[in-house]
């Protein structure tokens, strides 16, 4: 696609249940990273994927938090027994990687999650 | 641990004024350098980047941004600020490989008529 893509848009989900987040990197970037933004707060780094293997999750907060990107381009961030203090918009923005690195990402509109 | 700070919660300029966010960054060496900027309902969209060389660096939308190492700091300006440029400002440091890009907590920018 023209751009990052992720869905939903929204979520809304009652606390202790599992939520799945999709994003749709740009056609050819490898590298591939997730972000959480809370409100009135910077994005924070949760992981980063090159290729098919999660190059860094040092920023996945527990063991709740899971990605996979099994094919080296859509990615799914998993999360289990939500909490109330997950609610936030979940980013993910992709880049190219090798040569060609301009060292920008390009983010899509994220997901907003709402634990109630 | 590497970390960036963005003094200003808030700030709010006159249409046509000058803009100076400010961005200060802790790291061992001198990281990659970003701004990035996200309006309503939009993605963060790449405004200008610093890896090496020529310390002031151009962006879009007629910002630029300046690298000064004795002060750690890469602050962004504009000489005449727009309606439009009304969003929300992020700096960002990476190590020169780009995985695990930090952002400061950003500068939400409104502008006065």
């Amino acid at each position: 696609g023209a751009g990052v893509s992720q869905t939903p848009s929204n979520k809304v989900t009652e606390k202790g249940k599992y939520v799945e987040l999709r994003c749709d990197p740009i056609s050819g970037h490898t590298a591939l990273y997730w972000y959480r933004q809370s409100l009135g707060q910077g994005p924070e780094f949760l992981i980063y994927f090159q290729g098919t293997g999660a190059a860094d999750d040092s920023g996945l907060p527990n063991d709740r938090f899971f990605a996979v990107r099994p094919e080296g381009s859509v990615s799914t961030l998993k999360i289990q027994r939500t909490e109330r203090g997950d609610s936030a918009v979940y980013l993910c923005a992709s880049s190219l990687r090798g040569s060609r690195n301009t060292g920008e990402l390009f983010f899509g509109e994220g997901s907003r999650l709402t634990v109630l | 641990a590497q970390s960036v700070t963005q003094p200003d919660i808030h700030i709010t300029v006159s249409e046509g004024a000058s803009l100076e966010l400010r961005c200060n960054y802790s790291y061992g060496a001198t990281p990659y350098l970003f701004w990035y900027v996200q309006s309503p309902g939009q993605g963060l969209q790449l405004l200008l980047k610093y890896f090496s060389g020529d310390t002031l660096v151009q962006g879009i939308k007629g910002f630029e941004a300046e690298f000064k190492r004795s002060q750690s700091s890469f602050n962004l300006r504009k000489p005449s600020v727009h309606w439009s440029d009304a969003a929300e400002y992020f700096c960002a440091v990476a190590p020169y490989n780009n995985n695990d890009m930090r952002f400061g907590a950003g500068t939400r920018l409104t502008v006065k008529p």
